[in-house]
């Protein structure tokens, strides 16, 4: 099956430091990639969606100048933290889709556990 | 009106008991319907996809209700690794998913 690799697992970093991770579609070609994050004993909530060579559509409440995405390529996006504060802590997740109506599944990435201290 | 809605949980069976799980959604357009399942701190994997005709995969069944706009699922004969988190989520218009909140479910022995 379609494979979906991030990474890094696990950041901890100081206040004030910028953090980026990678997602990576790893035999498909992902026209659509997703950020979530998920704080604990909480659900995912969708941050962004990026298509190939266009900009994200962040969700409402989610600043597009804090979290960078870049989608450069049909196999590679990234999230950028800027300026991480302890309350950016949390669990990010990508997952991306074919972007085909029929059949359409969402992969997902690991997940990185991010901790600002 | 959230496009998802789930109960939280917790649900806390014990070893071979039967459990199961409701989903609504809003938008009557919604395409497709899936289960995943999520471990703590663990990406979400699906489980299955759900269909009008119901699909079942050994002790897990899940079932469409277009009329009702109602997902369910079905864990038969409850083993402590089902334990996890069960995510509801729907494909709607758009090609946008939408997640609900995730169902708790914890096998006791």
């Amino acid at each position: 099956g379609a494979v979906v690799s991030q990474h890094p697992s696990w950041v901890i970093c100081k206040s004030g430091t910028s953090v980026k991770i990678e997602c990576r579609s790893l035999d498909f070609q992902a026209t659509t990639m997703f950020w979530y994050r998920q704080f604990p004993k909480q659900s995912l909530m969708l941050m962004a969606t990026s298509n190939e060579g266009s900009k994200a559509t962040y969700e409402q409440g989610v600043e597009k100048d804090k979290f960078l995405i870049n989608h450069a390529s049909l196999t590679l996006s990234t999230l950028t933290v800027t300026s991480a504060h302890p309350e950016d802590s949390s669990f990010y997740i990508c997952s991306a889709g074919t972007g085909k109506a029929t059949n359409e599944k969402l992969f997902f990435g690991s997940g990185t556990q991010l901790s600002v201290l | 009106r959230k496009e998802v809605e789930q109960d939280p949980g917790p649900f806390n069976v014990p070893e071979g008991a039967t459990v199961a799980f409701n989903c609504t959604y809003s938008n009557s357009a919604s395409q497709s319907f899936f289960w995943y399942r999520q471990d703590c701190r663990k990406e979400p994997k699906l489980l299955m996809s759900v269909y009008s005709s119901g699909n079942e995969d050994g002790r897990f069944t899940a079932q469409l209700n277009r009329a009702s706009q109602y997902i369910s699922l079905l864990i038969r004969d409850s083993k402590l690794s089902d334990s996890a988190t069960y995510l509801c989520v729907v494909l709607g218009t758009g090609n946008q998913f939408y997640f609900g909140t995730g169902t708790s479910l914890t096998v006791i022995p």
